[in-house]
């Protein structure tokens, strides 16, 4: 069964780039899109962007300046920066599961599993 | 594409029947999930493809529409549905959601 699980700081300075880690457990990186996902406090969903296990990468374009999304495949891991931090960044942060390839080809899907997120706030 | 949801919370009491809409402002054929978001907890995915149930999902929630108009129906209300749902597209770049619909007990 496959299971994600969110690493990084709880507390990030404003200014400064948060650094975020996924570590992907129960299955294989590959055929699968991994996610960033953000939720403030009290509010809505939001989606960051994804990587490929080949290393191709699409961001929200409200975000698409700040963000860069890596992945480390022999270790079964992708990471998330986010730069230039503000207050308005202070969310819990989801990784997830997405779109696939299979053999019969590329399928679009919903987030089927996720992380249990991790909070981080922005504060001096 | 944006995502609306209606209405934005629902007063229901336990054993009735809840229905959550979900709007796109474009056509997103059957590309569309709905997902259960318990307090400090991860969303989970409960329908895809519209009207699909995800694993382990009980038969009560049914998914329904596509292209433009979608709702989903929890037929007898259980205790542990009460919770916020989220409708979201995934026809398009960016992924978007809606602003979701708070269950409630009446």
């Amino acid at each position: 069964q496959v299971q994600l699980q969110e690493s990084g700081p709880g507390l990030v300075k404003p200014s400064e780039t948060l650094s975020l880690t996924c570590t992907v457990s129960g299955g294989f990186i590959s055929t699968y899109y991994w996610n960033w996902i953000r939720q403030p406090p009290g509010k809505g969903l939001e989606w960051i962007g994804y990587i490929y296990y080949s290393g191709s990468t699409n961001y929200n374009p409200s975000l698409k300046s700040r963000v860069t999304i890596s992945i480390d495949t022999s270790k079964n891991k992708f990471s998330l920066k986010l730069n230039s931090m503000t207050a308005a960044d202070t969310a819990v942060y989801y990784c997830a599961r997405g779109d696939y390839y299979d053999s019969s080809g590329y399928h679009k899907n919903g987030f089927d599993i996720w992380g249990q997120g991790t909070m981080v706030t922005v504060s001096s | 594409i944006v995502m609306t949801q209606s209405p934005a919370t629902l007063s229901v009491s336990p054993g009735e029947r809840a229905t959550l809409s979900c709007r796109a402002s474009q056509s997103i054929s059957s590309n569309l999930a709905w997902y259960q978001q318990k307090p400090g907890q991860a969303p989970r995915l409960l329908i895809y493809g519209a009207s699909t149930r995800a694993t382990g999902i009980p038969a009560r929630f049914s998914g329904s529409g596509s292209g433009t108009e979608f709702t989903l129906t929890i037929s007898s209300l259980q205790s542990e549905d009460f919770a916020v749902y989220y409708c979201q597209q995934y026809n398009n770049w960016p992924r978007m959601f809606g602003q979701g619909t708070k269950v409630e007990i009446k």
